[in-house]
């Protein structure tokens, strides 16, 4: 069984067009996320829930908007997409935190976004 | 604010050892990760550190000093299959108690050649 997985796996669009990529995990996490990887390859955060409740949101424009209907899913919503949008997008997820524990991140096989 | 740098890329032989550094700079330190991603694919976790010293894993160490801001990844034995990009990331504690914020730097890729 899959822990984290994204739906779908390669995502070809035209600009202007608003498009959603889902995510779920199977972990029993409490925390998860969405990374957007660039061409030079940085993997840098957008946004992360913790039990449905938005924790991080980075400067990322307003046409994105993540939805976390239960802690368990976390999808993300695009609109009026740019060609600057194309990348590669990861969910991920976590446990909750604790001092010093390891925490390590489980991370979706990814959504390879082109935007033509 | 964060920050984090690593090479950009190193090649290696295989069968030999290969140091790969990373270096930071964080406000709320809690945890040091490295992730191997290898093209096309998701990263996956290698190892953790959150006190200074060395950790061990097989093949695999990971080191950390605090109070320098650095770590390093150490790989031995390197086989063709090690050639990837290697991410450094750094969990800061202060975006509240509820979640981890892992900061990624921009990654390492590691050519093995025969």
């Amino acid at each position: 069984d899959t822990a984290v997985s994204q739906t779908p796996k390669y995502l070809v669009t035209q600009m202007g067009n608003d498009k959603s990529i889902k995510c779920e995990q199977n972990l029993g996490h409490d925390t998860m996320y969405w990374y957007k990887q660039d061409s030079k390859k940085f993997l840098k955060i957008m946004f992360s829930y913790n039990n449905k409740e938005l924790i991080i949101n980075e400067t990322v424009p307003n046409r994105f908007s993540p939805k976390s209907p239960d802690k368990a899913h976390l999808n993300l919503h695009i609109n009026s997409l740019e060609l600057g949008d194309s990348a590669v997008y990861f969910c991920a997820s976590t446990t909750g935190t604790a001092f010093r524990e390891n925490t390590e991140a489980f991370f979706g096989q990814g959504t390879r976004l082109t935007v033509v | 604010g964060q920050n984090i740098d690593q090479p950009t890329e190193m090649t290696a032989t295989e069968g030999a050892i290969v140091q790969i550094n990373c270096t930071y700079q964080t406000s709320g330190f809690n945890g040091l990760f490295w992730y191997q991603q290898h093209a096309g694919e998701a990263p996956t976790f290698l190892s953790y550190n959150v006190l200074d010293g060395l950790e061990e894993k097989g093949r695999f160490s990971s080191f950390l000093s605090r109070s320098k801001g650095y770590s390093y990844l150490l790989l031995k034995e390197l086989q063709m299959k090690d050639s990837a990009s290697y991410l450094c990331a750094v969990r800061d504690r202060n975006y509240g108690g509820a979640t981890n914020k892992l900061i990624f730097g921009t990654g390492t890729l590691l050519a093995v050649q025969p």
